[in-house]
């Protein structure tokens, strides 16, 4: 695609059930990204994805967050037993390599309420 | 611990009129430095990225700079529109540790008519 899709672009779900968030990053991508962005705060590192590496997953803050990707296509992230503090902006990024020096295109994110 | 800084954290200023906003890493070692505009509800857009060597890039109204020697870096936005109403986040890249983003918190900028 021309862009990085995320979806839902909303959700909002009750405290303690599970939500899966989908990204689809632009054609040909081999890096892929989570974030995660709280009101009012800057952005997060969850979990990066490169190609058929072992995922980098140094960012997820519990055990109640998981991530996968099918080779280097789509990505969804699971967050289980869903808390308040869990209520934020995720934002998918993808770029063409993980070198660093390649732009990042990011999604519009997906905003996750839990009440 | 690779962090960044940035200052103001919001900024009101008047249509037409220019600001510089400011950004302070110790990201180690240092691959470059990217300005990112998020608007309300959106994803970050790419600006500008610079490199170690850089010290001046220019997008449109928008002009970064970048010294590495003290490991700032400055966006300068000229006569501001309303849509430059937005946060402006400075981004920062290693070589080493997966290449992961160490962003600053934004400044948010608010341009008023």
């Amino acid at each position: 695609g021309a862009g990085v899709s995320q979806s839902p672009s909303n959700k909002v779900t009750e405290k303690g059930k599970d939500v899966e968030l989908r990204c689809d990053p632009i054609s040909g991508h081999t890096a892929l990204y989570w974030y995660r962005q709280r009101l009012g705060q800057g952005l997060e590192f969850l979990i990066y994805f490169q190609g058929n590496s072992a995922p980098d997953k140094s960012g997820l803050p519990s055990d109640r967050f998981s991530a996968e990707r099918t080779g280097e296509s789509v990505s969804t992230l699971t967050i289980q037993r869903t808390q308040q503090e869990d209520s934020a902006v995720y934002l998918c990024a993808s770029s063409l390599a993980g070198t660093g020096d390649r732009g990042y295109t990011f999604g519009s994110g997906t905003r996750l309420t839990v009440v | 611990k690779n962090q960044v800084e940035q200052s103001p954290q919001s900024l009101i200023i008047l249509e037409g009129k220019n600001c510089t906003l400011q950004c302070n890493y110790t990201v180690s070692p240092f691959s470059n430095l990217r300005w990112y505009k998020q608007d309300t509800g959106r994803g970050p857009v790419s600006l500008t990225i610079m490199t170690f060597s850089e010290n001046t890039k220019s997008n449109g109204r928008y002009t970064a700079t970048l010294d590495a020697d003290t490991k700032q870096s400055s966006l300068h936005i000229t006569a501001s529109q309303l849509s430059d109403s937005a946060s402006y986040i400075c981004v920062v890249s290693a070589h080493a540790a997966g290449n992961k983003l160490t962003f600053g918190g934004g400044t948010r900028v608010l341009v008023k008519p």
